[in-house]
């Protein structure tokens, strides 16, 4: 499995948008990228998936170069209640190992 | 729809003492499941996980055991609890032999041991 790096914390203010990149250099051919979003006390859960170029959903957009070897997490106008710790995971299609890093600690300020 | 349950939602527990946290799935058949381990501030480590019933790998050397005595039933023990095992223990299942799976997670136990 990939390694994953991701900057440790971000602070950001509301209405902004925030983009958190992960880098994975050693991304295989057939790996995947993962991003899921925990809150104090609760479980992960996930977010935003991709294997290359752009992917959108309602919550995130996740951005992937083509070389594949970082991602980038952007959260458009983010609010109070997106402080959570946000999770890069890089893996093979159907892997049944999920390998979370420390993650991204994003506090959104007032 | 598939839900998670986990129990109990906190735990205070002397060091020495035997501890059972149990997970169930409902929902879903034949489900892959896991149990985590967060210590406070920190990132998720994963302690075991089971692609079936009796099938347990282990990914940490450490003072816990699993056992899966039914397809959707997972169960973290030990015989003896010690400091270092406190932290937040969090169960999770994702389809087995899914493409592009996620991994689906339940409310967790905060454990104390004192």
């Amino acid at each position: 499995l990939a390694k994953t790096t991701q900057p440790i914390s971000m602070d950001s203010y509301e209405g902004q948008e925030v983009n958190i990149t992960c880098s994975h250099n050693n991304i295989a051919t057939n790996d995947y990228i993962t991003w899921y979003q925990q809150f104090p006390s609760q479980g992960p859960r996930f977010i935003i998936q991709g294997y290359k170029t752009k992917v959108t959903n309602e919550v995130a957009s996740l951005f992937i170069p083509a070389d594949r070897k970082s991602s980038t997490l952007s959260l458009p106008r983010v609010s109070l209640s997106d402080t959570a710790v946000y999770y890069c995971l890089v893996g093979p299609s159907g892997t049944y190992k999920y390998i979370f890093g420390t993650g991204t600690r994003l506090k959104v300020l007032a | 729809s598939q839900t998670i349950h986990q129990w109990p939602a906190t735990l205070v527990q002397p060091v020495g003492s035997p501890l059972s946290l149990e997970c169930t799935v409902e929902g879903t058949s034949n489900p892959n499941l896991y149990w985590y381990r967060q210590a406070a501030g920190r990132g998720l480590q994963l302690l075991f996980y089971s692609v079936g019933i009796g099938q347990i790998s282990s990914e940490v050397p450490q003072n816990l055991s699993a056992s899966r005595p039914q397809d959707r039933q997972f169960i973290l023990s030990s015989k003896k609890l010690l400091l270092s095992d406190s932290g937040f223990y969090l169960c999770a299942w994702s389809v087995r032999g899914g493409i592009n799976t996620e991994a689906f997670f339940g409310q967790g136990t905060r454990l104390t041991v004192v």
